[in-house]
């Protein structure tokens, strides 16, 4: 079955600036979380989506955002474009069945270089 | 505050010997813990897991080791291989709603094998 796809794969974009990127989840994945990697931070958890419904926040100011379709696919958001808002923006999608742990399947993730 | 730590960024193995990558971890709340394999331009991907509830899981060449009171757990390798040169991201999770709580991830590790 086809993996999770997110588009642009890669985007440059100057400070000030917004920038949309999209997750589209593996068929019958309904839970949708984002991460920004950075050679400093590593992998930092952005926000998780399920149902439409974010149900889990990390520590990132509030230019993050995100949303969820009721098809499950999922965009995030970031207004006004800093300097170190370069990075490699990952998103990972679970069945999100309640109860047990559910493995997380990454995208190749969307590259944000902001000059 | 990192709650999960990899304290080696880079390692060098020799091909055939075994390779062993560190992880340790502050939240005694964690009670799910991953290996991440990435390559270069490519998402992470899953390689083994265990739970709280084990001090041990083996999958083929790979085995996780817990010990919970020392918060620690190391990945094996053996026999490496060349294929296993990659970052090598240790991950936890503690309960939430799904068990997609958002994964909290070390900075990795750079596993290099020399023929």
């Amino acid at each position: 079955k086809a993996g999770v796809t997110q588009t642009p794969r890669y985007l440059i974009k100057t400070r000030g600036q917004q920038v949309t990127l999209s997750c589209s989840p593996i068929s019958g994945h309904r839970s949708v979380s984002w991460y920004q990697q950075t050679p400093g931070q590593g992998l930092q958890f952005l926000f998780e989506y399920f149902s439409e419904t974010q149900r889990n926040k990390g520590n990132f100011p509030g230019r993050f955002s995100g949303r969820q379709f009721s098809n499950s696919r999922s965009e995030m958001n970031v207004s006004t474009l800093e300097l170190g808002d370069s990075a490699l923006y990952l998103c990972a999608t679970t069945k999100g069945t309640s109860g047990t742990y559910n493995e997380q399947f990454f995208g190749p993730g969307t590259r944000l270089t902001v000059l | 505050d990192q709650q999960v730590k990899q304290n080696s960024p880079s390692l060098s193995v020799q091909e055939g010997r075994i390779s062993i990558l560190n992880c340790d971890y502050t939240n005694s709340m964690f009670d799910y813990f991953l290996w991440y394999k990435k390559y270069p331009a490519e998402g992470p991907t899953f390689l083994i897991s265990i739970s709280s509830i084990k001090d041990k899981n083996e999958d083929g060449r790979f085995t996780v080791f817990l010990n919970k009171s020392a918060k620690h757990l190391s990945l094996h390798i053996v026999p490496s291989q060349p294929g296993d040169s990659a970052v090598y991201f240790c991950a936890a999770s503690h309960p939430g709603w799904g068990g997609a709580d958002g994964l909290t991830f070390g900075k990795g590790t750079h596993l290099i094998i020399q023929p």
